[in-house]
């Protein structure tokens, strides 16, 4: 079984403030993938990342940067300079599947983060 | 990215009658496309599985009966509910695999339909 555990529930910061959303994932599959979605308040999902399990480079993009630890099974995520339009739930997730076939999503069960001006 | 869609975004109906949603790729093939159900301030959870040609797989709770969902084409999956109860209220998701595109096999979501029975 799979299961990924997002153990902040809500987190507060001050604008330009940096921020680490946690992400601890458990899987027994060895090839899986993880990934990381945003959900503003309108709802809709928004792709940020996908890693592979064979792939620890950590990675940036902009402000975002993750840093995937396959030896602690983390993927966690960092905003650096946050800024108001960041705040929305996020969201990490894990797929899995060696049979290559429907490959579902197990999602967190996110964070709430708030920027404040 | 890929871009999926979904009709309608809310939709309030009466308890019993049926409701259905509409989600579609819009610039790729989905073979697969899966239906999540969302209540407030929770995480998503996964219904079922739709298989363009093919039954739907259902998760573990989830009645087959009530929530009809048909992958007709590759484009295009609906989730219908029927005899819709309050309990049902909830905001509905659906993703498309995008297996060929991207050529990273990665799911994108539609923007979500609000669901509320009175």
């Amino acid at each position: 079984a799979q299961k990924v555990t997002q153990a902040q529930t809500e987190i507060s910061v001050v604008e330009k403030e940096d921020v680490t959303l946690d992400c601890v994932y458990e899987t027994r599959d060895t090839t899986y993938y993880l990934f990381w979605y945003k959900q503003p308040p309108s709802g809709e999902l928004v792709f940020l990342i996908r890693r592979n399990s064979f792939d620890e480079q950590n990675e940036i993009s902009g402000r975002y940067s993750w840093n995937f630890q396959k030896s602690t099974s983390s993927f966690n995520f960092t905003i650096t300079a946050s800024q108001v339009v960041d705040s929305a739930v996020y969201f990490c997730a894990l797929s899995g599947d060696p049979s290559g076939s429907a490959r579902q999503l197990t999602f967190g069960s996110g964070t709430q983060l708030t920027v404040l001006p | 990215g890929a871009v999926v869609s979904q009709h309608p975004s809310w939709v309030i109906c009466k308890s019993g009658t049926s409701v259905k949603i509409e989600c579609r790729s819009l610039d790729f093939q989905a073979t697969t496309m899966f239906w999540y159900r969302q209540f407030p301030k929770q995480s998503l959870m996964l219904m079922a599985t739709s298989n363009e040609g093919s039954k739907a797989t259902y998760e573990q709770g989830v009645e087959k009966d009530k929530f009809l969902i048909n992958h007709a084409s590759l484009t295009l999956s609906t989730l219908t509910v029927t005899s819709a109860h309050p309990e049902d209220s909830s905001f509905y998701i659906c993703s498309a695999r995008d297996q060929v595109t991207s050529g990273t096999d990665t799911q994108y979501f539609g923007p979500g339909t609000r669901l509320t029975v009175l």
